[in-house]
């Protein structure tokens, strides 16, 4: 089946500082990826997807970055805020799964006021 | 409150014992889907409903495990005979019909400890 991981477990910024959070996955036949936040005890949380037709996908103070050529996912945070603590994950989708979405283990972000 | 809903948010059972759990997912989204998450993991997908329709079941969903979708509307995951490895956080998300990809909301889980 498809792999998900994440290169960094944990990462401590700055209050104000941009974050870049990365994942790699394994197949190539994605077409779909979405980034989620999850704070503890609740539910993973949407932030922003992209398309494997895209290369660069921007939100409201992230950008979403796909690397098809190396299976590179990177979601990016501008002026992170004490708001953004919680474990982010990369979701991915194969082309034949139509809904079967499988994640990484996530990466913890801790802002630092 | 318009998003995906889960019920309970928290159930202890003793091992042996039969849980059911309910999800009521966003009024228009007809696709459901029940994911499974231990701690320090992402969630591992279950099965899928498209409807009333289950369309897909992983094989992480022993023969303990059940979910329906009566009416392609609310869900129910039932897992009979509980081990203490099914603890974990069961958690619902739906999603629109609209092509392959389309976002799924997540509820907020219903975490399971079996002592």
């Amino acid at each position: 089946g498809e792999s998900v991981g994440l290169h960094l477990p944990t990462l401590s910024v700055q209050e104000g500082d941009n974050s870049i959070i990365n994942c790699a996955y394994s197949n190539s036949a994605s077409d779909y990826f979405i980034w989620y936040k999850q704070e503890s005890g609740k539910g993973p949380q949407f932030i922003i997807d992209i398309r494997s037709n895209m290369d660069k996908r921007q939100g409201q103070r992230v950008t979403v970055l796909l690397n098809k050529t190396v299976k590179h996912l990177s979601l990016q945070i501008a002026a992170t805020q004490p708001g953004d603590s919680a474990v982010y994950f990369c979701a991915e989708k194969g082309t034949l799964h139509f809904n079967k979405f499988y994640f990484g283990s996530g990466t913890k972000l801790n802002v630092k006021p | 409150d318009t998003g995906v809903s889960q019920n309970p948010r928290h159930k202890i059972t003793k091992r042996g014992q039969n849980v059911t759990f309910r999800c009521d997912p966003i009024s228009e989204h007809n696709r459901l889907y029940w994911y499974r998450q231990t701690l320090g993991q992402g969630p591992e997908f279950l099965t899928y409903f498209q409807n009333e329709a289950q369309l897909e079941k992983s094989r992480l969903l022993s023969d303990r495990f059940s979910a329906e979708r009566p009416k392609g509307s609310f869900s129910t995951l039932e897992i009979q005979r509980t081990e203490q490895g099914d603890s974990a956080m069961y958690l619902c998300a739906s999603s629109l019909k609209g092509g392959m990809n389309t976002e799924a909301f997540f509820g907020q889980g219903t975490r399971l400890t079996v002592v």
